[in-house]
């Protein structure tokens, strides 16, 4: 069954320092992958996506992740972090039978420091 | 354009209960599905609608239950409030073939006191 882990609950950077989250899936297949943004008391926000193709994806915000199966991993980076970037981030991963639901990790809760 | 909106944005009602949620998916998709975000946890599946029924369903009883409306929209109907409810309940709508990209509402907080 698919499944998200992400290992790191909070994670706190300085301004302008480099970003990396980790997750983690386990899936039968070539997955679906997904980054959401969550800001305090808000819906969530997609950030990137991967179905196929390049494992380098690049989203909105100066985010991009890499999709590397044979570690099943889908780490989100970004090269300078920004005080507006402080928020919860989730990785899921897209249903592998049924409907196109999506499973989600418990989330990293980004602090940045100025 | 209009994204996904939901309300009420609050809701306080007290156990045993029943409460009413809605849905008004992004222009152009005809897909909503439910989710319960949990304090401090990451959004878990609850159903899908589309063309009007339920198309899958996540690990959540039967006090859980939905409709979909003839313009898209949905409804999230809990009976039988427990305090365990208490949640941000998040609507996402896509579209009908397949598609894993959803987009999420504001959410609605329930709270059970």
């Amino acid at each position: 069954a698919q499944s998200v882990t992400q290992p790191d609950i909070h994670i706190t950077v300085s301004e302008g320092a480099s970003l990396e989250l980790r997750c983690n899936y386990s899936y039968g297949a070539t997955p679906y992958l997904f980054w959401y943004v969550q800001s305090p008391g808000q819906g969530l926000q997609l950030l990137l996506k991967y179905f196929s193709g390049d494992t380098l994806v690049q989203g909105i915000k100066g985010f991009e992740a890499e999709f590397k199966r044979s570690q099943s991993s889908f780490n989100l980076r970004k090269p300078s972090v920004h005080w507006s970037d402080a928020a919860e981030y989730f990785c899921a991963v897209g249903a592998e039978t049924g409907a196109n639901n999506l499973f989600f990790g418990t989330g990293t809760r980004l602090t940045v420091i100025p | 354009d209009a994204g996904v909106t939901q309300s009420p944005t609050h809701l306080i009602k007290t156990r045993g209960q029943q409460v009413t949620l809605r849905c008004s998916p992004k222009s152009g998709h005809d897909t909503v599905s439910w989710y319960q975000q949990a304090l401090g946890q990451g959004p878990q599946f609850i159903f899908q609608y589309y063309e009007e029924e339920e198309r899958q369903r996540g690990n959540f009883p039967d006090r859980f239950s939905g409709h979909q409306f003839p313009n898209y929209s949905s409804e999230l109907n809990v009976n039988a409030l427990l305090l365990g409810d208490s949640a941000l309940y998040l609507c996402a709508s896509s579209t009908g073939q397949g598609s894993y990209e959803q987009y999420f509402g504001p959410g609605t907080r329930l709270t059970v006191t």
